[in-house]
């Protein structure tokens, strides 16, 4: 497995401003994956954080919304921009070793009024 | 396309009988399947996975799942439930995307044990 740690762990925001979330891992990992969970609902990928080049988005998410930075195989940032009350989400970063399991980070939570 | 199913939003049961949380999926070759817990206010933590081999999983605290190819299910079960195992349940399923290994989660299932 993997420690993985997120900050902020929450947060309240105003709309129109952005949030640019951490993600720590204790050693190299692979890959690192940012995920949305909305309220009530599953996870949704949002990108994969590529080391040294540009991420890869999934369709409905782009990099001017959430723009993402993976300097070094142990570190990632997501940046939530111009933020709106639909943007109100649990953010998860996730990593994986071994190219099959993926282990998650405790999440970011938050809210945006 | 990859996807998963779980039909059922809630599970109860009672404390001390056995507990299934249903899976079912869909995809083309060979299905690597997993399942996860999050307990409130929690990220997600890997309980067990399916990659190839025995079609019985043993995962973490007690927790087992079935692979049934013909049923293209991946039940998660526990032989006598704990209130502690109260918490949301997801199956994923591994598919493939340019950069590498993406998950696709199910909708989750709520699984709540009663004393």
């Amino acid at each position: 497995s993997a420690v993985i740690s997120q900050k902020p762990s929450r947060d309240i925001c105003q709309r129109g401003t952005s949030l640019t979330i951490q993600c720590q891992v204790d050693s190299q990992v692979t890959m690192m994956f940012w995920y949305r969970q909305q309220p009530g609902q599953s996870l949704t990928l949002i990108a994969t954080a590529n080391q040294g080049s540009e991420a890869t988005y999934e369709s409905g998410f782009v990099i001017d919304k959430f723009p993402i930075s993976r300097p070094n195989l142990t570190f990632s940032t997501l940046t939530v921009s111009n933020m709106s009350p639909e943007d109100s989400s649990i953010y998860l970063c996730s990593v994986s070793r071994d190219r099959e399991t993926q282990y998650f980070g405790p999440g970011t939570r938050l809210l945006v009024l | 396309a990859q996807s998963v199913a779980q039909p059922e939003d809630q599970v109860n049961v009672a404390e001390g009988n056995p507990l299934t949380v249903k899976c079912t999926y869909s995809v083309s070759g060979n299905p690597y399947l997993f399942w996860y817990v999050q307990y409130p206010n929690r990220g997600l933590q890997f309980l067990l996975k399916y990659i190839t081999g025995d079609n019985l999983v043993k995962g973490s605290y007690g927790f087992e799942a079935e692979f049934n190819k013909s049923q293209t299910s991946f039940h998660l079960k526990k032989p006598s439930a704990l209130v502690s195992d109260s918490a949301l349940y997801f199956c994923a399923v591994r598919a493939l995307n340019n950069a590498g290994n993406m998950l696709t989660f199910g909708g989750g299932t709520r699984l709540m044990v009663k004393p």
